[in-house]
């Protein structure tokens, strides 16, 4: 089992509606989760730390499972900006990057 | 300037040159890392800084080799490359004295090897 998975899409998603997407990890220890978007050809940024108790960011919602070792990101009324790789980044001492799942917001 | 700065932005070289890539933060962090990301890949960290000390060295070819002079300031030296070493390469910068999760980038430099 690969050590931070996700599914690569694309997600192709209509202007307004919500999607959301997990990531899979495969270290029981692992500490602390955060999910980073990249829009094409420009660096990471991080969008949210995603904290045991789940938090929330306007329009997007993390949570994390930890018997399921998973994380989720929920976005809600998408917007066309929205359009990015989104990056689960796993942190267990060492700090392991997804590879990323592509979003399409459609007009 | 603010936040993480890289040059060059784009660079091409042969592979017996020789060339350095240059990262600055202005956040006043303390952790500095370099990153590959290749096509279809994930970002792969290569290297990390803390306090100007190398903390992790990522089974990086010797061909790439990092300098860190000040907590605000990493070079990756390179010689020597090979075609498969085109990427972006990617620079971040985080607080706290381990590696951390939340790193803020640079825009990166995308290199060719020719």
């Amino acid at each position: 089992r690969k050590e931070v998975e996700q599914d690569p899409g694309p997600f192709n998603v209509p202007e307004g509606a919500t999607v959301a997407f997990n990531c899979t990890y495969s270290n029981s220890a692992s500490q602390s989760f955060f999910w980073y978007r990249q829009d094409c050809r420009k660096e990471p940024k991080l969008l949210m730390s995603v904290y045991s108790s789940g938090n929330e960011d306007g329009r997007f919602t993390a949570q994390l499972n930890r018997a399921s070792q998973y994380i989720s990101l929920l976005i809600r009324d998408s917007k066309l900006s929205d359009s990015a790789t989104y990056l689960c980044v796993v942190q267990e001492g060492k700090i392991i990057f997804g590879k990323g799942t592509r979003l399409h917001i459609l007009p | 300037e603010t936040g993480v700065t890289q040059t060059p932005r784009h660079l091409v070289m042969g592979m017996t040159n020789k060339k350095s890539l240059k990262c600055e933060q202005h956040l006043g962090h303390n952790a500095m890392y370099w990153y590959k990301q290749s096509a279809k890949k994930p970002l792969e960290l290569m290297f990390v800084y803390n306090f100007k000390e190398q903390t992790e060295n990522n089974s990086v070819p010797s061909r790439f080799s990092p300098e860190c002079p000040n907590s605000s300031h990493l070079f990756l030296h390179l010689h020597t490359l090979q075609p498969e070493d085109s990427a972006l390469y990617l620079c971040a910068s985080s607080q706290a004295g381990t590696e951390n999760g939340e790193q803020y980038f640079g825009p990166g430099t995308r290199l060719t090897v020719t």
